[in-house]
């Protein structure tokens, strides 16, 4: 498995959450990332995405203002701040590599937005 | 940012054919060669099927393939196997950097 995600847990609404990611792999610097979300029982959303860089960072509309994408390359890590969290945002969130064609995903890191 | 439309369920015997629909609009799956399959075992991350709309990554059978017609995209499992049993889920690029998801497919195997 080469991208593992941590961060995730229980926040109460209005909180904020850092989700973590951590690229074992060699071409990190040269991937556009993504963050995915899941919700429980429910379909794939694409959260975030940013480019090689970090110069480019889009968002779903539904998070935008609240989430913010980043990246460090000289760490192999990719990065989610969330605030301002909702109960809507209860999902498993996977960090992807690529953003228009996702070729590798990690496992997901479940986050609970709950009081 | 409209999901695209997936049938909710399909199914089909071991070593028949099924295809799965995703259709969108000419905004997304219409006017873009951005499709994309994802199969997901339950529990499991997503895995890529198919790519640019037939193209197929290393390590997926040929017995997976994928067509785009108008604003519609398809996905073929033929020589259906039990372990093909999952939720599958199309994606497009809808434009303005917006990446849009089917609402998914589970395929059951008789």
């Amino acid at each position: 498995v080469q991208l593992v995600e941590s961060g995730g847990g229980l926040v109460q609404p209005g909180g904020s959450l850092r989700l973590s990611c951590k690229d074992s792999g060699f071409t990190f610097s040269s991937d556009w990332m993504s963050w995915v979300r899941q919700a429980p029982g429910k379909g794939l959303e694409w959260v975030a995405g940013i480019n090689q860089d970090g110069g480019a960072k889009y968002y779903v509309d539904s998070v935008k203002g609240r989430f913010t994408i980043s990246r460090d390359n000289a760490k192999n890590s990719l990065y989610l701040q969330m605030d301002s969290l909702r109960a809507e945002d209860t999902a498993v969130y996977y960090c992807a590599r690529g953003m228009i064609t996702v070729i590798d995903w990690g496992q997901g890191t479940l986050v609970t937005v709950s009081s | 940012q409209s999901a695209l439309t997936q049938p909710p369920s399909a199914s089909g015997s071991p070593g028949q054919s099924v295809t799965i629909s995703c259709a969108g609009t000419s905004s997304d799956v219409g006017g873009f060669n951005s499709v994309s399959w994802y199969q997901q075992h339950p529990g499991k991350a997503p895995k890529l099927m198919i790519y640019e709309v037939t193209k197929r990554p290393s390590g997926v059978p040929d017995r997976f393939s994928g067509s785009k017609s108008g604003n519609t995209a398809s996905l073929t499992v033929s020589g259906l196997q039990a372990e093909d049993e999952a939720d599958y889920y199309c994606t497009s690029y809808a434009g303005s950097n917006n990446l849009v998801f089917g609402g998914g497919t589970k395929l059951t195997v008789l």
